[in-house]
């Protein structure tokens, strides 16, 4: 089993829908979270990091972690084509890992005109 | 803020000959730098983590003597494949962690590599 699961998709959704991307994690030590929005041959841009649970509002986005089922989520309001693109979620467990990130699979997201 | 550059963004070498990526943190000093390599499709899979000063630490099965890892200064770390094969075309990328105790990575753009 992976340490961070993420359903790959790809997902397809109309523009003004309300998007949900969800991992689960393993590993209980992690406690930093983030999620990573990735272009075709680019590399990723930090979108959310989160500390613990709870919830943090950005603009369009909103990230949610739920310590006690391991659960985390990244809402889109609004989708929008340019939002199409790859979505990584990520942990770590601070401390002595040195940053060191475990990644979720990616979800390959589409929105259509 | 929180920029990473990586120099060049593309290249094309022949079999046998070495190659070497830079990593750059252009607005913050990164205490810690990431190699990751990525197939299409895929995610990220980590290379090796840099500390300035100090060796690279090498994740299971990527040779240290094929992929050299240098984290010279706070802002710059690079990578250099070492005699290419075809098999190490790859889309490398490199991240940075800013030294104040955070714990988010912030990633350069890539090099696509191609060995003919």
């Amino acid at each position: 089993q992976k340490e961070v699961e993420q359903d790959p998709g790809p997902l397809s959704v109309p523009e003004g829908a309300i998007v949900s991307l969800n991992c689960t994690y393993s590993n209980s030590a992690f406690q930093y979270f983030m999620w990573y929005r990735q272009y075709s041959r680019k590399g990723p841009e930090l979108l959310m990091y989160t500390y613990s649970s709870g919830n943090k509002e950005d603009g369009r986005f909103t990230a949610q972690v739920d310590k006690s089922s391991k659960y985390i989520s990244l809402f889109i309001r609004d989708s929008q084509p340019s939002d199409s693109a790859t979505y990584l979620c990520a942990s770590n467990a601070g401390g002595t890992s040195y940053g060191k990130l475990t990644f979720g699979q990616g979800t390959i997201l589409t929105v259509h005109p | 803020g929180a920029v990473v550059s990586q120099h060049p963004s593309r290249v094309i070498c022949k079999s046998g000959t070495s190659v070497k990526i830079e990593c750059r943190s252009l607005d913050f000093q990164a205490t810690t730098m990431f190699w990751y390599r990525q197939f299409p499709k895929k995610s990220l899979m980590l290379m090796a983590t840099s500390n300035e000063g100090s060796k690279a630490t090498y994740e299971q099965g990527v040779e240290k003597d094929k992929f050299l890892i240098n984290h010279a200064s706070l802002t710059l770390s690079t990578l250099t494949v070492t005699s290419a094969h075809p098999e190490d075309s790859s889309f490398y990328i490199c991240s940075a962690r800013p030294g104040q105790g955070g714990n988010e990575q912030f990633f350069g753009p890539g090099t696509r590599l191609t060995v003919l």
